[in-house]
């Protein structure tokens, strides 16, 4: 299993430029999370969603929007990038019971906005 | 905002030494679970302790929980370079929220 799978692994953009940042998991998870991780600030959940057709706002979701169109796939999409937006971007899942459940994570993107 | 602040921010031993890490909160919570993250890589799930847990072991490592100081510590026996890696506690607030991540303690295992 590749357990989750994120793409692409780096990404360098221009400022005012959009871009998607898909994760795809093969656990048949429920619940799918976007954070991003800052140098001293730990991880940050920007979106989550708790099933195929939902998603809710985390701490910092401002910038970026979301899909879950599909169970397995978790979009996350910057439609006018900025420098500020700069981080590593991780995506995890989780089996039903966001509470209790372990979150596998993918190993990340490294996206630049110059 | 960040629930868990891991105390040290920074830890530097050497092989066999054993490491100890803590992480303090602010609510209740009705768990609390720790991470691992290697260098350019994902976190992965270490161990989970429930609010009603006193203490919990894997392997080498050894979680406590102590509600009553909001405070739990991870310990790791007999460490080894490959334990080098930051290590994040991970709450689960009362309430219907998800996981809030601390910001780590950065671990080097000296060989």
């Amino acid at each position: 299993n590749a357990g989750v799978t994120q793409t692409p692994k780096f990404r360098v953009l221009k400022t005012g430029q959009s871009m998607t940042l898909l994760c795809a998991q093969d656990m048949n998870h429920e619940y799918m999370y976007w954070y991003r991780q800052d140098p001293g600030m730990g991880l940050r959940l920007i979106h989550y969603s708790v099933g195929e057709g939902t998603t809710a706002k985390g701490e910092v979701p401002d910038g970026y929007n979301v899909s879950r169109l599909k169970k397995q796939n978790f979009l996350l999409g910057l439609e006018s990038a900025a420098p500020s937006q700069t981080s590593v971007y991780f995506c995890a899942s989780s089996t039903q019971g966001i509470r209790n459940q372990p979150q596998h994570f993918g190993d990340g993107t490294r996206l630049s906005i110059l | 905002s960040q629930q868990g602040e891991e105390d040290p921010q920074a830890l530097s031993i050497q092989e066999g030494e054993n490491a100890t890490m803590n992480c303090s909160y602010k609510t209740s919570i009705n768990n609390l679970q720790w991470y691992r993250q290697n260098s350019g890589r994902g976190l992965v799930h270490l161990i989970l302790i429930r609010s009603n847990e006193r203490e919990k072991h894997s392997g080498r490592l050894r979680v406590t929980l102590d509600t009553s100081k909001k405070s739990s510590s991870l310990l790791i026996t007999a460490s080894r370079a490959a334990d080098t890696a930051s290590y994040f506690c991970a709450t689960v607030p009362s309430g219907n929220t998800p996981l809030v991540f601390g910001k780590g303690t950065r671990l080097s295992v000296i060989a």
